[in-house]
């Protein structure tokens, strides 16, 4: 059964590090997002992708953040300058166009930012 | 979107059936309800989705009355492998907001 990858695992950085993210979706999905989980609290939502452009962001993903799909597989996140609060859990998600409710998740990858 | 509530937490034995209630006044006539399993460290993962009455796939049950503002994930003879945080969602994303709105769920501790 296909799944969907992220890398990597976990990811340590300095404070006002730049990190990225990397997700590899399922193959035949269209629609992509992102979302983190602070440990302990609830899954929310980031940035959804569509097309080659965001179709949606929440609060949370202000100008540091940033997303690209450069290959056509890879689906990416991107934080400039990294703060001790970005620290999460940060998960990938794809459907289909036909399957809105039901949401493919990666495995997550964990940022640590000291 | 509509608001839900479900119980913080639940306790259960092996072997057990789980019935987790999820309210949800406020559903809208084209909202779906779609159950999420989380285990930890790990990103969810879809269970099931319902509009009305019952639906039923190899993991749980889905029953939603008629009036739909409510609806129970039923867990048949649930095993350790179980414990994880069950998230109802409400809402039809397709032609609403796209992305999945999260709370915060419901922590099932299968018990042996």
């Amino acid at each position: 059964e296909p799944e969907v990858t992220q890398t990597p695992s976990h990811q340590v950085t300095q404070m006002g590090q730049e990190v990225i993210l990397r997700c590899v979706p399922i193959s035949n999905h269209l629609y992509f997002y992102w979302y983190r989980q602070i440990l302990g609290q609830k899954v929310e939502f980031l940035v959804s992708f569509y097309n080659n452009e965001i179709s949606e962001k929440s609060e949370i993903f202000d100008d540091q953040f940033s997303v690209e799909r450069p290959d056509g597989s890879n689906f990416t996140l991107k934080i400039r300058s990294t703060k001790l609060e970005d620290s999460a859990m940060y998960f990938c998600a794809g459907r289909t166009s036909g399957g809105a409710n039901e949401q493919f998740f990666g495995p997550g990858t964990r940022l640590t930012v000291l | 979107l509509a608001k839900t509530t479900q119980p913080i937490s639940m306790d259960s034995y092996e072997g057990q059936e789980v019935n987790i209630t999820c309210s949800h006044n406020n559903i809208a006539t084209n909202d779906y309800i779609t159950w999420y399993q989380q285990f930890p460290s790990q990103g969810p993962r879809f269970i099931i989705q319902g509009y009305k009455t019952k639906v039923t796939n190899e993991v749980a049950s889905l029953f939603i009355p008629a009036d739909r503002k409510s609806s129970t994930l039923s867990l048949p003879r649930v095993s350790l492998s179980d414990t994880a945080v069950y998230y109802c969602l409400v809402g039809n994303f397709d032609t609403g907001r796209r992305a999945l709105t999260f709370g915060s769920g419901t922590r099932l501790q299968v018990q042996p």
